[in-house]
């Protein structure tokens, strides 16, 4: 079956550091990547996708690109800012065969930055 | 709307109850999806729903767990006789169709006490 494994967490970082989030998949077929955040309070937002290899999705300065070679889908920010502490989850889909396009998630990592 | 609206935001309810979460998707999606978020459990797959039709249900923990769409919009998840296992974010998503983007709900914050 599908499945994804992310790096364990907390992820503790200081203001303007590089982030790394391991994020790695198990699927049959060309399933869809996804990153999803998580705010404190807030309920899970969709940062970015890609839906084929070698795309990159990005957003708000966060990019993650499609390496079907190594099943991987890890996230990366150059600078990040104490406003990026949340939950971020991996997730995929698989592409479209007739049945539902459910998301399967990992566990998700806890980033906490500080000034 | 302009998200995906759920109600209550917060349900406390005691044990043996049953209790009854609404969904409202984005206008136009035909795909909902009720997923659930517990600690120790991450986030798990509840149902989907196609229009006002279920095709996969596999993710519903006991038969305690059902859910409806009518008009192809509007849905709700109930949970009967409510354990305190049940105590969870109850969050719903809702895409164009299978294959498209899922965005989520802000989730029911259900505590059975």
């Amino acid at each position: 079956g599908n499945s994804v494994t992310q790096m364990e967490g907390p992820v503790t970082l200081s203001e303007e550091a590089f982030l790394t989030i391991n994020c790695t998949y198990t699927a049959t077929g060309y399933p869809s990547l996804f990153w999803y955040v998580q705010y404190p309070g807030e309920g899970l937002q969709l940062l970015l996708k890609a839906t084929k290899a070698d795309d990159k999705g990005s957003n708000k300065g966060f990019e993650a690109t499609y390496r079907k070679e190594t099943t991987s889908f890890h996230l990366e920010k150059g600078s990040v800012q104490v406003s990026d502490s949340a939950v971020y989850f991996c997730a995929l889909t698989r592409e479209r065969t007739g049945t539902a396009s459910k998301l399967t998630f990992g566990t998700g990592t806890r980033l906490q930055v500080t000034l | 709307g302009a998200g995906v609206s759920q109600s209550p935001s917060n349900k406390v309810t005691e044990k043996g109850k049953d209790v009854e979460l609404r969904c409202d998707p984005i206008s136009g999606h035909t795909a909902l999806y009720w997923y659930r978020q517990s600690l120790g459990q991450g986030l798990e797959f509840l149902i989907y729903f196609q229009g006002n039709s279920a095709p996969d249900k596999s993710g519903l923990p006991s038969d305690r767990f059902s859910a409806e769409r009518t008009g192809g919009s509007v849905s709700t998840l109930t949970i009967q006789r409510t354990q305190q296992e049940d105590s969870a974010v109850y969050l719903c998503a809702s895409s164009f169709g299978p294959g498209n983007t899922i965005y989520f709900g802000e989730g029911s914050w259900l505590t059975v006490v």
